[in-house]
């Protein structure tokens, strides 16, 4: 079974750049058939969408924060990456990342494996 | 943005009892792009319902989804210990893709 995995720096700075990086186990990232994206959770609040990508390199990033993110794709290593700059104390989160069947012909699913989070905390 | 609006924001029930949750869009959401996830303290999301009503893998049958247009429903039609958690709908249907506030479910 597909596992994908968070990893990245707990702790960061305000007005630097958060970086993390989802590794994909046991399946490839380099497959038509699916999407690969961020979602984010504050403590205690509930989810938001941040962005989704193809191993193609298409993005979609929610426009609420696409002026910071960026999200790329390493075939090579099977793993997916997120950016955001000039980050805030508002920014503070849970992150996952997860994967979505595409079907083509703009079909797609819902975000079926996720990844178990890592809490990213932005303060000085 | 589509606003999801979630009701009610907490349901108390007993174990066996029927959960029904409401999951109500600013707009028209096609079917095919309305999930609903399950999320326990500490955890990832989990998907349970894909397509409106279709249910993931692995999902129990007690579990069923109902709708279309702005108005969908989570049904837990006898509910278990282990169903203590906190449920959201998402749709994908427009960009932004949002995630309505959740609704936490407690067994008594």
């Amino acid at each position: 079974q597909l596992q994908v995995q968070e990893s990245g720096p707990g702790l960061v700075k305000p007005s630097e750049t958060l970086s993390l990086t989802c590794t994909v186990s046991d399946g490839s990232i380099s497959s038509t058939s699916y999407y690969w994206g961020w979602i984010r959770q504050p403590p205690g609040k509930g989810l938001e969408w941040i962005g989704s990508i193809y191993y193609s390199g298409s993005t979609y990033y929610n426009p609420s924060l696409k002026s910071r993110v960026t999200m790329s794709v390493d075939t090579s290593k099977n793993q997916f990456s997120l950016k955001v700059t000039s980050v805030t104390a508002a920014d503070t989160a849970v992150y996952f990342c997860a994967r979505g069947a595409d079907y083509g012909s703009g079909s797609y699913d819902a975000l079926n494996i996720w990844g178990q989070g890592t809490m990213v905390t932005v303060s000085s | 943005e589509i606003v999801l609006t979630q009701s009610p924001g907490t349901l108390s029930l007993s174990p066996g009892e029927r959960a029904t949750l409401s999951c109500k869009a600013s707009q028209s959401v096609s079917s095919n792009y309305l999930a609903w996830y399950q999320q326990k303290p500490g955890q990832a999301p989990r998907l349970l319902i894909h397509g409106a009503s279709s249910r993931a893998t692995g999902i129990p049958d007690r579990f069923s989804g109902s709708g279309s247009g702005t108005d969908f429903t989570l049904t837990i039609s006898r509910l278990e210990p282990e169903d203590s958690a906190v449920y959201y709908c998402q749709q994908f249907f427009t960009s932004p893709w949002t995630f309505g506030q959740g609704t936490k479910v407690e067994i008594k």
